[in-house]
This record gives C-alpha cells, sequence and structure tokens, in this order.
C-alpha cells in the first residue's frame, strides 16, 4: 500500500459529461502529481502541485483542470469528456516538490461511452 | 519534449533465469527511478537513483545510474513467478530544473515468467 488514496476506483460516463478524480497524499506529502495512462501513450504528466500551488504543467487538455486544497488533497475534473480520453488516471505524491521519488495511488479508470 | 527509450519492450523467460532491461534518454537526468506495474493497480517504486554510477540493490533486483546521467539499467536475477508485470523506468530532474519533481517515464517493458 503506497498510502495514496484515490477514489473513484472506476468511472463510467457519456461524452459531453464533467467528473471529478479525488486524490490523498501520503501523510507528510506536499506534492501532488497526475498522470493518464493510456496503452498508445504510456504514462503522460499532467500537472504538479505543491503546498497548493500549481508547479509544473504538462500534456494536460485545457477541458481539464486540478486544484489542491489546504488539507493537501487535490481534485482532478474533466469536462466535455469525449470518447478519447477514456484512460487511467493516476495521481502520485511526493515529500517534497523535486527531488524526492513519487508514490502512486490505484488510479481511477474513466470509461467514457 | 524529453522521451526517454526502454528496452526491450517485451520479455518471456523462464524462471531462474535473470533479466536486463534499460533505458537511454537524449537529455540528462538528476534521478532515475524504477518502478513495476501489476494489472490494475498503480505502479510501485523499486528503486531510486541519485548520482551518476551509483549502483544500487533491492533484494534481488539490481539497477545503475549511468555515468553520462542519460541512461540507466535494472536487472532482475533468478526470476520467479511474481516478476510479471511491467517494469517502468522513469527520470526526474530534481531542483535546479524547470520542471521539478514530475517523471518523464519510458514505454515499459512487459515481463512474463514461465514456470
Amino acid at each position: 500500500d503506497s498510502g495514496v488514496t484515490q477514489t473513484p476506483k472506476h468511472l463510467i460516463t457519456a461524452t459531453g459529461q464533467r467528473v471529478t478524480l479525488r486524490c490523498s497524499p501520503r501523510s507528510g506529502d506536499l506534492s501532488v502529481y497526475w498522470y493518464q495512462q493510456s496503452l498508445d501513450q504510456g504514462l503522460q504528466f499532467l500537472i504538479q502541485y505543491y503546498n497548493g500551488e500549481e508547479r509544473a504543467k504538462g500534456n494536460i487538455l485545457e477541458r481539464f483542470s486540478a486544484q489542491q486544497f489546504p488539507d493537501l488533497h487535490s481534485e482532478l475534473n474533466l469536462s466535455s469528456l469525449e470518447l478519447g480520453d477514456s484512460a487511467l488516471y493516476f495521481c502520485a505524491s511526493s515529500a517534497w516538490g523535486s527531488g524526492s521519488p513519487l508514490h502512486f495511488g490505484n488510479g481511477t479508470r474513466l470509461t467514457v461511452t | 519534449g524529453q522521451q526517454l527509450n526502454q528496452s526491450p519492450q517485451s520479455m518471456f523467460i523462464q524462471e531462474g533465469e535473470d533479466v536486463s532491461m534499460n533505458c537511454t534518454s537524449s537529455s540528462i537526468f538528476n534521478t532515475w527511478l524504477w518502478y513495476k506495474q501489476d494489472p490494475g493497480e498503480g505502479p510501485v517504486l523499486l528503486i531510486a537513483l541519485y548520482k551518476a554510477g551509483e549502483l544500487t540493490s533491492n533484494g534481488r533486483l539490481t539497477a545503475q545510474f549511468g555515468i553520462t546521467r542519460k541512461d540507466s539499467f535494472l536487472n532482475i536475477s533468478a526470476s520467479i513467478p511474481s516478476d510479471v508485470g511491467i517494469y517502468f523506468c522513469a527520470g526526474q530532474l530534481g531542483a535546479g530544473g524547470t520542471s521539478y519533481g514530475k517523471l518523464t517515464f519510458g514505454q515499459g517493458t512487459i515481463l512474463t515468467v514461465h514456470p
């Protein structure tokens, strides 16, 4: 058990809808990362937060947004969903903003129909 | 952007055999990490390497951080059936880089171990 908790485990929704994925980092970790994993793209970095502030952005679509709250949990919001957004979404946390290894949750499997 | 080339893409081996996989990058990383992912689960950290030339072991696993900081390898000795899974290398620029703590992942090596 990595200590990173993600909910829900599975999510099935229709195109055009909006969903929210939630992540609780390991106790004491200040940084949260979101990754998308699909068969053809592998693990792609979306966004990083450190102590409530956005730290780095990757290949995150404008339809997607995230935030980290004062209690350090994070939410990833996906809107105007398309079939191609179906993927595994992982949250990871690390102790600091850089130089410390990432520990991953078990992911949310999103299926858009 | 940065890309990691991980090879081989897949391996089919007999139980008891040793396994070797590697990762190369077009640019330098300050940290190399190796993860294993089982079906339906998130990547689990196996080994973290922080210095060029560093050789680190974790049980039957041994990994090295290349001298050029552009490559790393992972060896698994005396493989067992539970070694089955997908192994990912990942590079991290760390402090001083604009990408902070984010990881860039290789495409993964799918390992199958036949009893």
